[in-house]
């Protein structure tokens, strides 16, 4: 069965730190891959996707970047935290013949103080 | 530009009572409208979906209906129970492109008093 796997749980950081959250996919190839912020009132907001090794898209132009150095593994990369980074970030992926359901992770509660 | 506008923000119903969560959408392209359950502290897991050639699906104790004339569709929950507690986000997506990405709702918090 797939798995994914998301971490941290939690995350304190000051402004102007940099930032790595990973997230690893298992028992599935080739998946699409997916990064989400939720702020509290404003939703799922999808931030990158990923259809293949390298290939990123990003939806908002922001201060965050994303990478897939394999085919299983998405991280999302900062190199100075600002106070509006703070939130809920979620990593997801689908299957890339039907992209219709999103399977979550559990999230990064990231604070940036 | 907020595609898919939710509505309410949050919602108190007793035991066995039938909220009723509401999405709307601008974008006639779209062809799949899901909804998504999260619970605290935990991702969004895919709860029931339509397509726009059914007017309602029924999963269990939840029900989607759909109006494609108005460009709306809602979540009703019946004999709702505590455990159906949560965050519930409608979206949508067109699948018929090359490449469909879910546009979410805002989300609806959603308690359920015993």
């Amino acid at each position: 069965s797939q798995t994914i796997h998301q971490w941290p749980a939690t995350l304190v950081q000051p402004v102007g730190s940099p930032l790595s959250l990973e997230c690893t996919v298992e028992g599935t190839s080739n998946p699409n891959l997916y990064w989400y912020r939720q702020a509290a009132g404003r939703g799922l907001q999808l931030l990158f996707y990923s259809v293949g090794i390298g290939q990123i898209s990003s939806e908002v132009p922001q201060n965050l970047s994303a990478s897939r150095p394999q085919d299983r593994q998405f991280i999302l990369s900062s190199k100075k935290l600002l106070l509006s980074d703070s939130g809920f970030y979620l990593c997801a992926w689908s299957n890339g013949v039907n992209n219709e359901k999103l399977f979550f992770g559990s999230g990064t509660q990231l604070s940036v103080l | 530009q907020q595609q898919v506008k939710q509505s309410p923000q949050s919602l108190i119903v007793q035991k066995g009572g039938i909220p009723i969560i509401n999405c709307a959408y601008e974008n006639t392209a779209f062809d799949y409208f899901p909804w998504y359950q999260q619970f605290p502290g935990k991702g969004p897991a895919l709860l029931i979906a339509i397509r726009p050639d059914v007017s309602e699906k029924k999963e269990g104790r939840f029900t989607i209906s759909f109006n494609k004339s108005a460009k709306q569709f809602s979540l009703h929950i019946m004999d709702s129970q505590p455990g159906d507690s949560a965050t519930y986000f409608c979206a949508a997506a067109n699948y018929g492109g090359s490449q469909g990405n879910l546009i979410f709702g805002k989300g609806t918090k959603l308690s359920v008093k015993p």
